[in-house]
């Protein structure tokens, strides 16, 4: 079947960093994106990988694993306008251009 | 300049009545998607369409339907069929799939069935 995982919640203080991760188990694979999405918005991009390794931008850097189905998303020198919902999506091949959604991680930044 | 366009924001409905949400694209982008949101979830995947004149179920369509007569625009009617209606509802586009491409999403529809 098709599987995304994240933790429900983190928090964590302004100027700190919080490590999102997410497994996935899908049939086929094609890449790993992480989107943020603010209360009643909607979501907007943030980062894509599809080879193994490191993407950094910015305060934002995303990692890969595709042999152990996992990736994270790193926040840095976080800001308290960094609240959100961080959704974590992996586009499968059994059909092209279909999206696999997880449930979302809910970060909220404390002063 | 290049978007998505869902309107209205907010809308109401009574109980046993469809009622259709609008999509419209100028991305020129190939495949169109409806997701649904409810509280404290992720999206879940209605209906895609991948070209003009086709279209897909997705993990929950039942209660819903879609056309697509024209490239730019996905319109989605929720039925009286959909036992649960009320929800957040996000369009969203997916261009050529090369590397680093993404999908865009509209500003989404706030459905709320009395």
């Amino acid at each position: 079947g098709q599987n995304i995982d994240q933790p429900t919640e983190m928090t964590a203080t302004e100027g700190a960093i919080v490590q999102i991760n997410c497994t996935y188990q899908t049939s086929g694979f094609n890449g790993l994106f992480w989107y943020q999405q603010h209360a009643g918005e909607a979501p907007t991009f943030l980062s894509y990988n599809v080879l193994d390794g490191l993407e950094e931008k910015g305060r934002f850097s995303s990692f890969l694993s595709r042999s152990k189905g996992y990736s994270y998303l790193l926040l840095k020198e976080l800001q308290m306008k960094d609240s959100a919902s961080y959704l974590c999506a992996a586009m499968t091949t059994d059909s092209w251009g279909k999206f696999q959604f997880g449930a979302g991680t809910q970060v909220v930044v404390t002063p | 300049d290049g978007g998505i366009t869902q309107s209205p924001k907010y809308l109401f409905r009574k109980e046993g009545q469809n009622v259709t949400l609008s999509c419209e694209q100028n991305l020129n982008h190939d495949a169109m998607y409806w997701y649904r949101q409810d509280p404290g979830q992720g999206l879940r995947l209605i209906y895609y369409s991948q070209i003009v004149n086709d279209f897909q179920k997705g993990d929950i369509a039942e209660g819903y339907s879609v056309s697509r007569e024209k490239k730019e625009s996905f319109p989605l009617t929720v039925t009286s069929a959909q036992k649960n209606p009320t929800a957040f509802y996000l369009c969203a586009t997916f261009g050529a799939g090369g590397p680093g491409d993404e999908q865009f999403f509209g500003p989404g529809t706030r459905l709320t069935v009395l």
